[in-house]
């Protein structure tokens, strides 16, 4: 009963090539994130959807298109895989209440180029 | 300067002892503060969140808030070698946005 699940866990990957990962979340959440957590543990914002609707875009290289069909998904497309693009990636979903928004991230995916 | 700053560590505390880490942020306008704790190839899970200036405690667990000085700490009572993982500390200034600091990885020695 995964509340935050995202697929692969695993992605290997050739320089150049497109890849997927696909994001879904349980818990009725109407905000949903992508981060990039770099060797050092930096864990990065990329994307924030409120309700299929981009509201955060941090100047990620456009090879990366987040695309959501509806409030429970957000898939994340990756053109042209780039040696740095190595890294894991965590989806994220939360809810404001209480004026307080947590977040619950998936297991994440951890992607190498070579 | 980044929006959210922590002290990368290592930090190593003798179990037993209080382990005391801190986090700096940089927007004013931020709301609600997060303390995450990550094991190694796993997720970050929630340990706490703070709104108000002030403590909050949870068990063996207290945050600590500074709006004027844009301060969060987190203090560990009896540290366990269980609690020997990465801290993060996140900061949100609204709901569709919670920006990480970098993170401190805590040891605890037996």
């Amino acid at each position: 009963d995964t509340a935050v699940s995202q697929t692969p866990k695993y992605l290997v990957t050739q320089m150049g090539n497109d890849k997927s990962i696909k994001c879904e979340q349980n818990l009725g959440h109407d905000t949903m994130y992508w981060y990039k957590q770099d060797s050092k543990k930096f864990l990065k914002i990329m994307f924030s959807y409120n309700n299929k609707e981009l509201i955060i875009n941090e100047t990620v290289p456009n090879r990366f298109s987040p695309k959501s069909p509806d409030k429970a998904h957000l898939n994340l497309h990756i053109n042209s895989l780039e040696l740095g693009d190595s890294a894991v990636y965590f989806c994220a979903s939360s809810q404001v209440v209480n004026f307080v928004s947590e977040a619950f991230f998936g297991q994440g995916t951890r992607l190498t180029v070579v | 300067q980044k929006e959210v700053e922590q002290n990368s560590g290592p930090l190593s505390v003798p179990e037993g002892a209080i382990a005391s880490l801190n986090c700096t942020y940089s927007d004013r306008g931020s709301q609600s503060f997060f303390w995450y704790r990550q094991y190694s190839g796993k997720s970050p899970e929630l340990i706490m969140f703070i709104y108000s200036n002030g403590d909050k405690e949870d068990g063996r667990f207290t945050a600590q808030l500074n709006k004027a000085s844009q301060y969060v700490s987190l203090l560990i009572r009896d540290s366990q070698p269980s609690d020997s993982a990465t801290y993060l500390c996140a900061v949100s200034s609204s709901a569709s946005k919670i920006i990480f600091g970098s993170g401190t990885r805590l040891s605890i020695r037996p």
